[in-house]
């Protein structure tokens, strides 16, 4: 157990609808990243925010944001949802505001489904 | 851009059994290079990681050096356990924030 939580766990829904994936990271981690795994596309880096405050930014589309509140939990919410957003939905959390020495601890997922 | 290649999978070994499984990168400068393993119905862990050139992660058994000439991370367990059945990412950072992975390889140890 990672200490990063993820709810849903399963997530099934339309085309067209929107959706918001939580993610609470370790107690005492500032950061939270979150990433899409796909089958075609792999593992893909989406945004980080680093105690409230977006820090970084990777292949997020347009459709989706994210946002860290005070208490340091993070939402995903994805919207105008495509049949092709269908992927399992990972967060990880890092103490720092990122380094490669600051390991990232991965939650469980959420796997989303768009029927 | 920055990318990680990984060798396909999946790949099936016999217990006690020789691993390797190739990776090899394209980046700019000196990235961190990364293994993370993802055992069914988890999220991923970080299983080693190097920092520069001519570096040796090592953990749990599994070992890869990170070599500049040949851009590559190659992952390496001198003998496999059924418990290592997963799937391994191959990954490079430059700032720690934003990583790369590649495809994944997926290994079952059979008995």
């Amino acid at each position: 157990d990672s200490g990063v939580t993820q709810t849903p766990k399963h997530l099934i829904t339309a085309t067209g609808q929107r959706v918001t994936l939580r993610c609470s990271p370790r107690s005492g981690d500032l950061s939270v990243y979150w990433y899409q795994q796909s089958l075609d596309q792999g593992l893909q880096f989406l945004i980080q925010y680093y105690n409230g405050e977006e820090r970084a930014k990777g292949n997020i589309l347009e459709r989706f944001s994210a946002q860290q509140f005070p208490d340091l939990h993070s939402e995903l919410n994805l919207s105008s949802l495509e049949l092709g957003d269908s992927a399992l939905y990972f967060c990880a959390s890092s103490v720092g505001s990122g380094s490669y020495i600051d390991e990232q601890f991965f939650g469980p997922g959420t796997r989303l489904t768009v029927l | 851009g920055d990318s990680v290649t990984q060798m396909e999978g999946p790949v099936t070994l016999s217990e006690e059994a020789f691993l390797t499984i190739n990776c090899t990168y394209t980046a700019t400068g000196y990235p961190s290079l990364f293994w993370y393993v993802q055992y069914p119905g988890e999220g991923l862990q970080l299983l080693l990681k190097a920092t520069k050139a001519d570096d040796k992660g090592s953990n749990k058994g599994f070992e890869a050096t990170y070599r500049k000439e040949t851009t590559s991370f190659h992952l390496e367990k001198g003998s496999v356990q059924v418990s290592d059945s997963a799937v391994y990412f191959c990954a490079l950072t430059h700032t720690g924030n934003q990583f790369y992975f590649g495809t994944g390889t997926s290994l079952t140890v059979i008995p």
